[in-house]
């Protein structure tokens, strides 16, 4: 079945550090692909999505880019701050009929950013 | 701009007592869906639904009832609250269409002792 794969956390940076979240999927067709993100006492919100290939998503200077060669779509910010401090989610939706209840979420990577 | 709304935010239940959940949302979405997190486990769907009168089954749906009388509101009702419910729950609603984000709201934490 459709799964999500994204790399196990914690992850601690100093701020104005590079991020990278690896994030890894198994679909078949062409998924549409998102980032939420939650921030603590939150629920979980949109962050950037990409629906095809080569597509970049971006938003608050995160972007992911949906490689389908490498069935991937990781995250990255080049200069983190505190308030990037979060857990992550990496998501896909399969190009099947039908439509949210399909939705596949990876397990979440949490980010501490410290000054 | 209320969004998605849930409540309670905060409720500590004995065991075998029942309660609901509340959530509602006024962005006149058709989908709306309940979802539990727990440590190391993600988001796991509970049950959801494509518009008033419609109801399914997610992938841990055992000890939770909906029901779907209006577009608005989603109650989770939990039966006969059992520690293994002890969780976060997060109601989310969304058009309905694959490429369409789901909106969450802040959610309720439930403690069953």
């Amino acid at each position: 079945g459709d799964s999500v794969t994204q790399m196990e956390g914690p992850v601690t940076l100093s701020e104005e550090a590079f991020l990278t979240i690896n994030c890894t999927y198994t679909a078949t067709g062409y998924p549409s692909l998102f980032w939420y993100v939650q921030y603590p006492g939150e629920g979980l919100q949109l962050l950037l999505k990409a629906t095809k290939a080569d597509d970049k998503g971006s938003n608050k200077g995160f972007e992911a880019t949906y490689r389908k060669e490498t069935t991937s779509f990781h995250l990255e910010k080049g200069s983190v701050q505190v308030s990037d401090s979060a857990v992550y989610f990496c998501a896909l939706s399969p190009q099947t009929q039908g439509g949210s209840e399909k939705l596949v979420f990876g397990k979440g990577t949490k980010l501490t950013v410290n000054p | 701009n209320a969004g998605v709304t849930q409540t309670p935010k905060f409720q500590v239940l004995k065991t075998g007592q029942s309660m609901t959940l509340q959530c509602a949302q006024d962005m006149n979405h058709e989908y709306m869906s309940w979802y539990r997190q727990d440590p190391g486990m993600g988001l796991r769907l509970i049950h959801y639904s494509v518009g008033a009168g419609i109801t399914d089954q997610g992938e841990v749906p055992n000890g939770y009832n909906v029901s779907r009388s209006t577009t608005e509101d989603f109650p989770l009702r939990l039966l006969s609250a059992a520690p293994s419910q002890t969780s976060v729950y997060f109601c989310a609603s969304s058009y309905q269409g694959y490429n369409s984000p789901l909106h969450f709201g802040n959610g309720t934490r439930l403690t069953v002792t």
